[in-house]
């Protein structure tokens, strides 16, 4: 089945800095990536997701970059600001299967 | 649109008794949903795929018999955890996926249960 590694675990940048998360896959099938923003007892909130027909995709500070070649896609968040600090997850998924998760990037920015 | 809610969203019992967690998709219809546990500063782990109107797939290592799923219904899917212990205290999450998008899910609130 599908394995996901998520690097770091635990990332601290000054405000207006970026943020990169990498996270690799171990099945080739997969064809979807999605990135969460997780707060503390909340339910995971879908910030950006990709699909496997493009290379990158931007939402204002947010982007998302897959490379299927390599099977890893990362988030990147510029101007960080002190509301983005967060648990970050990636996962990946093909067609119909359940989401397999990343480990998670604890994200602090500070102000 | 898309929204997906759970019940109780938080729930203290006693070890061996019973406890139901409700996943409600409130504005589509979902015929697959999808039960996950996240232990504190954990990822979140899938337990396991509910289709409506047939048996759950649960993933390696959960115990069906003691994680007891139904999926009546396109809106409605359960989780029982039955004889709980203390380390069964964990959050649970639901997701569902719309029949009418192939990718995303969208996840409930989470259920916060405690086993004293």
């Amino acid at each position: 089945g599908e394995n996901v590694e998520q690097h770091p675990s635990t990332l601290s940048v000054q405000e207006g800095d970026s943020a990169v998360i990498k996270c690799t896959y171990s099945d080739s099938a997969s064809n979807y990536f999605p990135w969460y923003k997780q707060e503390l007892g909340k339910r995971p909130q879908l910030i950006i997701d990709i699909r496997s027909n493009v290379g990158e995709k931007k939402d204002q500070r947010i982007a998302v970059t897959l490379n299927k070649t390599a099977k890893h896609f990362s988030l990147h968040i510029t101007e960080t600001q002190p509301e983005d600090s967060a648990v970050y997850f990636c996962a990946a998924s093909y067609r119909n299967t359940p989401l397999v998760f990343g480990k998670g990037t604890r994200l602090s920015v500070i102000a | 649109g898309a929204v997906v809610s759970q019940h109780p969203s938080r729930v203290i019992c006693k070890s061996g008794t019973s406890v139901k967690i409700e996943c409600r998709s409130l504005d589509f219809q979902a015929t697959t949903m999808f039960w996950y546990r996240q232990f504190p500063k954990q990822s979140l782990m899938l337990m396991a795929t509910s289709n409506e109107g047939s048996k759950a797939t649960y993933e390696q290592g959960v115990e069906k018999d003691k994680f007891l799923i139904n999926h009546a219904s396109l809106t409605l899917s359960t989780l029982t955890v039955t004889s709980a212990h203390p380390e069964d205290s964990s959050f649970y999450i639901c997701s569902a996926r719309d029949l009418a998008a192939a990718y995303e899910q969208y996840f409930g609130p989470g259920t916060r249960l405690t086993v004293t």
